[in-house]
């Protein structure tokens, strides 16, 4: 069946201006996760979403930055008021079940580039 | 929380060579240890996982050890070739909880 999917897969805006990236689970996956990747660097924990429990959201790096994922399937993260260092691939990653010992299957990322 | 951290940090080796990359983690409940492989520009990809019931497990040229006891687990990788050539991500998970990563390695097979 299908991968991950994410979209767009390249992104470039002003500096101040909102952006949503789209992330598309496999069917059936319960779990999901967002990252974040700067350039040469590792993968950055941003929020996690398993079922109908509130997510884990410990890895948000600032109250600009929020996601929602509908119907326990798509989700979009959003960043408000984008600055130059939130410049990175954004990577959403699903899973079988949530929690650990399921391998994480990744989407091809959105290269978000803020001039 | 789990910590895995994940050494070295780069790797050359000449083609023909073995690659080891050594992870260790803090959380002893954890009993689940995947490793990806991640090509420039690319996704990050599974290419083998290892469950804390067994200590070694091997796919063609890749093995993964892991010793429980003293919370560490390693990737192999043998006769190298250049599309071998990535980063590699160790990471660690106890059930309950997500999946914790390492920092990377880089790996560079020398032709």
């Amino acid at each position: 069946g299908a991968g991950v999917s994410q979209s767009p897969s390249n992104k470039v805006t002003e500096k101040g201006k909102d952006v949503e990236l789209r992330c598309d689970p496999i069917s059936g996956h319960t779990a999901l996760y967002w990252y974040r990747q700067s350039l040469g660097q590792g993968l950055e924990f941003l929020i996690y979403f398993q079922g109908n429990s509130a997510p884990d959201k410990s890895g948000l790096p600032s109250d600009r930055f929020s996601a929602e994922r509908t119907g326990g399937s798509v989700s979009t993260l959003t960043i408000q008021r984008t600055q130059q260092e939130d410049s990175a691939v954004y990577l959403c990653a699903s899973s079988s079940q949530g929690g650990g010992n399921q391998p994480q299957h990744f989407g091809d990322g959105t290269r978000l580039s803020i001039l | 929380g789990e910590n895995v951290e994940q050494h070295p940090s780069t790797l050359s080796v000449q083609e023909g060579d073995s690659a080891v990359i050594k992870c260790t983690y803090s959380d002893s409940a954890s009993n689940y240890f995947p490793w990806y492989k991640q090509e420039l520009g690319k996704r990050p990809q599974l290419i083998i996982d290892i469950r804390s019931n067994v200590g070694e497990k091997k796919d063609q040229r890749i093995a993964v050890t892991l010793n429980k006891t003293a919370k560490h687990f390693s990737l192999h990788i043998t006769e190298t070739q250049p599309e071998d050539s990535a980063v590699y991500f160790c990471a660690a998970s106890r059930p309950d909880y997500k999946l914790s990563f390492g920092a990377g390695t880089t790996v560079t097979v020398r032709a």
